[in-house]
């Protein structure tokens, strides 16, 4: 069965990056992108930015580009997601999920909680 | 590109129907058959629940439908069950540049 598996929670001051991963298994990485999406605490989902496996082609949201970064490997069917220069309103659990045709999210992680405090 | 528009609370009695709006606009609901709703229970990850405005993944039950008119989406629940009380969340696709846009959230309570 498709499974998406994240790396644990962090703890960052303002100012500097974090790197979550999202380790898939139960389908060929390469043949479907990846999406991220945040939850604030108490607050809505808010779409990030999709990468594709096969040929690393990215999109980011508007209110992340700049500050984020998106990459996978492939050989460890892996995707990664930075985002840098942190800020308090950055809080929130980070979701990675599988994006077949960039249009829905079929399979999700179980989120990765990065909280950020002086 | 701003969130799309869902009431804050829902509520019916078991058995009932309950409609969720999601409205956005021409540049997103109204121009790409590509809503899609996702429930969310407290501390979980989201489910997709209806994808491509009005299909269902296999294992969602066929009290869930999805349905599009002009610039709003909508989601209805029929036969309401205890287990359906959670967030209800719509996203549309947006085009090739942002790609995807969330609504605001709705919580539904079975009374």
């Amino acid at each position: 069965q498709v499974q998406l598996v994240q790396s644990g929670a962090e703890v960052k001051k303002p100012g500097a990056s974090v790197k979550v991963s999202c380790k898939a298994s139960g389908y060929t990485f390469s043949s479907y992108g990846i999406s991220w999406v945040r939850q604030a605490p108490g607050q809505g989902l808010e779409w990030m930015g999709w990468i594709s496996p096969y040929n690393g082609n990215t999109n980011y949201g508007q209110n992340f580009q700049g500050r984020v970064t998106m990459t996978t490997d492939t050989s460890t069917s892996t995707a990664h997601m930075e985002l840098r220069s942190l800020r308090s309103d950055d809080t929130a659990v980070y979701y990675c999920a599988r994006d077949p045709t960039r249009d829905y999210f079929d399979s999700w992680g179980q989120g990765t909680l990065v909280t950020v405090s002086s | 590109q701003s969130a799309l528009t869902q009431p804050r609370s829902v509520s019916g009695s078991p058995g009932q129907s309950v409609t969720i709006s999601c409205t956005g606009t021409s540049n997103d609901v109204g121009g790409y058959n590509y809503v899609s709703w996702y429930q969310q229970h407290p501390g979980k990850a989201p489910k997709l629940m209806i994808f491509d405005v009005s299909k269902r993944p296999s294992g969602v039950p066929d009290r869930f439908s999805g349905s599009k008119s002009g610039n709003t989406a909508s989601l209805t629940i029929s036969g309401l069950q205890a287990e359906d009380e959670a967030d209800y969340y719509c996203c549309s696709y947006t085009g090739t540049y942002t790609y995807s846009v969330f609504g605001t959230g709705t919580k539904v309570t079975v009374l």
